[in-house]
């Protein structure tokens, strides 16, 4: 079982709709990262948290450390949202701050 | 800024040869880290440098090498390519203390034939 997992693997919706992507994780992190990866495969940070809830724009990212749990919401969502979204974590136990990767969630966004 | 700058974006490598693929960054970040990216798995790590002079293993780093001999550029170089190392290649960096994102390069697609 993987550190990191992610739900769903998949994702088509309706230009408009709400839009969440899940993130669970297995052991004791210190910040959980949510990035987006546009065909052509560039990778951007959305948001970096480790406790709470983060706005920007349509996106929202929550975290419930209780509950080893994240998720990533999209707001009236727009085909220019279709992306691949990948959540991160870093292992408490971990050295040099590196991330273990769910395997992303590939979000469409139908006009 | 330019942030984190790699090099090339598209490599065809026949079996065995070699090649470097280049990471630059210019924010003083000092880790710096390379991960492959394989469809439909989670980007794995390769190696790690915690600063210059300084680097380590990952989950994955059978085949290739690295070196950090400044703080900005952060090499790997693939030994031997096989077709097992038909990846796309992320370079990332970020500061050592907490609070600070990762910053990523746009990505290497490397085939190996």
């Amino acid at each position: 079982k993987n550190e990191v997992e992610q739900s769903p693997q998949n994702l088509t919706a309706q230009e408009g709709e709400f839009i969440t992507i899940n993130c669970s994780y297995s052991v004791g992190i210190s910040a959980l990262h949510w990035l987006q990866q546009h065909p052509g495969g560039g990778i951007v940070s959305l948001f970096m948290l480790s406790s709470g809830k983060k706005k920007h724009g349509r996106l929202i990212a929550t975290i419930n450390i209780q509950e080893k749990h994240s998720s990533l919401h999209i707001t009236a969502s727009h085909p220019r949202d279709s992306a691949v979204y990948i959540c991160a974590a870093h292992i408490s136990s971990g050295s040099a701050r590196q991330l273990t990767f769910g395997s992303g969630t590939q979000l469409t966004v139908l006009p | 800024n330019a942030g984190v700058t790699q090099t090339p974006k598209f490599r065809i490598l026949k079996i065995g040869q070699s090649m470097t693929l280049q990471c630059a960054q210019d924010m003083n970040h000092n880790y710096m880290y390379w991960y492959r990216q394989d469809p439909g798995m989670g980007l794995k790590l390769i190696y790690y440098s915690v600063g210059a002079g300084i680097t380590d293993k990952g989950e994955v780093p059978n085949g290739y090498n690295v070196s950090r001999s400044t703080t900005e550029d952060f090499p790997l170089r693939l030994e031997l390519a096989a077709p097992s190392q038909t990846s796309v290649y992320f370079c990332a960096s970020t500061h050592a203390g907490r609070g600070y994102g990762y910053t990523f390069g746009s990505g290497t697609r490397l085939t190996v034939v």
